[in-house]
Parts: structure tokens; C-alpha cells; sequence
């Protein structure tokens, strides 16, 4: 079946511009997870959804980040007044919420480079 | 807090022989779950294996195999055989056993077989 989808593949923007990152999940996958991947901080996560709701966003980084997730599927992950520092690869996943161990599966992500 | 540490930034081995990559971790969870991931120049990232830390038995996926020591809170991969497509980035990751179990990544091995 499909995998997690992610667009735009690539995204350039000007600095103080606002950019949206789209993820399509796993068709029934209720968790959905956004990680950040960059050159000096690795891999760090940002928020997680389980259905519409946000139970965890503790790794969003400042008050410009700020992620929705609609009908239980489709997350779009938003940074308003883009930075240089917020250049990075910005990762989704997704996993079918069973309890016990949810093996997380990823799309192939977003570079963002912010001019 | 848990945390990951991948003490080889980079290996390179030849085609067929086998590799270890290492793996230690720090968690006061008594149970959680553990993950090798692989991240090819594509960008996916690809689950490779993973153990879950009340099993004592070693995980093994075909040439990709664990080897677990709980006690010393290692996790270290072994690629058996490995194959010019095993060059990749390679992650390690835990994730406690319940809430978001989000994932806490290593700093990433990049592994390069060598024709």
C-alpha cells in the first residue's frame, strides 16, 4: 500500500515568509509525529497527534511553529516568519495506534532552506 | 530523559564482510523499545529492526541482526554479508513504552560499503 507522503519535496523561501508542509499519512494510521532533522541539532521531535487532537507539541521550538492534523489524516505543519535556523529536513510519520509498541514509518520529507 | 549515543560518526567496510555498529542508551523506563533505522540519500527512513527491552531474545531481520545487553544499555547492529545498498546513515532510536512514545534518535552512523 502507500507510504507517508510529504510535500513539497523542496521548499526555498525568503526569510519572514510563511511556509506550509503537508503530510499524508498511512491510510488508518491514527499516530502521526513530526520530527525535525538538522546539521547541528540531529533529529528532534516536534509534535504528535493521535486522532485531530495534539497531546504532546512539547517540541515545538517557538511560537512560530504550529501544526493542525484534519479528519484524521492530513497534518500541514506551519512556520510563520521563517528564519535561517529553521532550515532543516522536516520529517513526518505516521503508525497505527495498537497500544503497546507503535513502530513509527516516514515519509521522505521536506528540505526547507530558508534564504 | 532518554538518550541515544552513536560513538562512530562514519564507517566503511567492503562488499560481504560484516559490520557493527554501536549503539549505548540512557532511560530510567524499566521497559521500552528500541529501533535501528536507516536513512539512504533519499532521505526515507527506513526501519531496519527493532527490539523490545522485556524480550531478552536478540532481534534478527535476515543479515540485520542485535545485539542487545540490557544490563550495559547497548544496542548494536550487525550487518552480515552487506551489500553495496546497505550505505545509508544509519539511526539508532528508543521510544518508552507509553504515552506519545516519540522517538529519541542517535547522532546517526554513516556506513559506506565499499565494492
Amino acid at each position: 500500500g502507500a507510504g507517508v507522503s510529504q510535500s513539497p519535496s523542496n521548499k526555498v523561501t525568503e526569510k519572514g515568509k510563511d511556509v506550509e508542509l503537508r503530510c499524508d499519512p498511512i491510510s488508518g494510521h491514527t499516530a502521526l509525529y513530526w520530527y525535525r532533522q538538522s546539521l547541528g541539532q540531529g533529529l528532534e521531535f516536534l509534535i504528535y497527534f493521535q486522532g485531530n487532537s495534539a497531546p504532546d507539541k512539547s517540541g515545538l521550538p517557538s511560537d512560530r511553529f504550529s501544526a493542525e492534523r484534519t479528519g484524521g489524516s492530513v497534518s500541514t505543519l506551519t512556520i510563520q516568519r521563517t528564519q535561517q535556523e529553521d532550515s532543516a529536513v522536516y520529517l513526518c510519520a505516521s503508525s497505527l495506534w495498537r497500544g503497546g509498541q507503535n513502530t513509527q514509518y516516514f515519509g521522505p520529507g521536506t528540505r526547507l532552506t530558508v534564504l | 530523559a532518554q538518550t541515544v549515543t552513536q560513538s562512530q560518526p562514519e564507517m566503511s567496510v567492503q562488499e560481504a564482510e560484516t559490520v557493527t555498529l554501536s549503539c549505548t542508551y540512557d532511560t530510567s523506563e524499566n521497559n521500552y523499545y528500541l529501533f535501528w533505522y536507516k536513512q539512504p540519500p533519499s532521505r526515507q527512513m527506513i526501519l531496519v529492526i527493532r527490539q523490545e527491552a522485556y524480550k531478552q531474545q536478540n532481534a534478527t531481520e535476515n543479515r540485520f541482526s542485535v545485539n542487545f545487553q540490557k544490563a550495559a544499555k547497548s544496542f548494536s547492529l550487525k550487518i552480515s554479508d552487506s551489500q553495496l545498498g546497505d550505505t545509508a546513515m544509519y539511526f539508532c532510536a528508543s521510544a518508552p513504552p507509553s504515552g506519545a512514545q516519540k522517538l529519541v534518535f542517535g547522532q546517526g552512523t554513516r556506513l559506506t560499503i565499499n565494492p
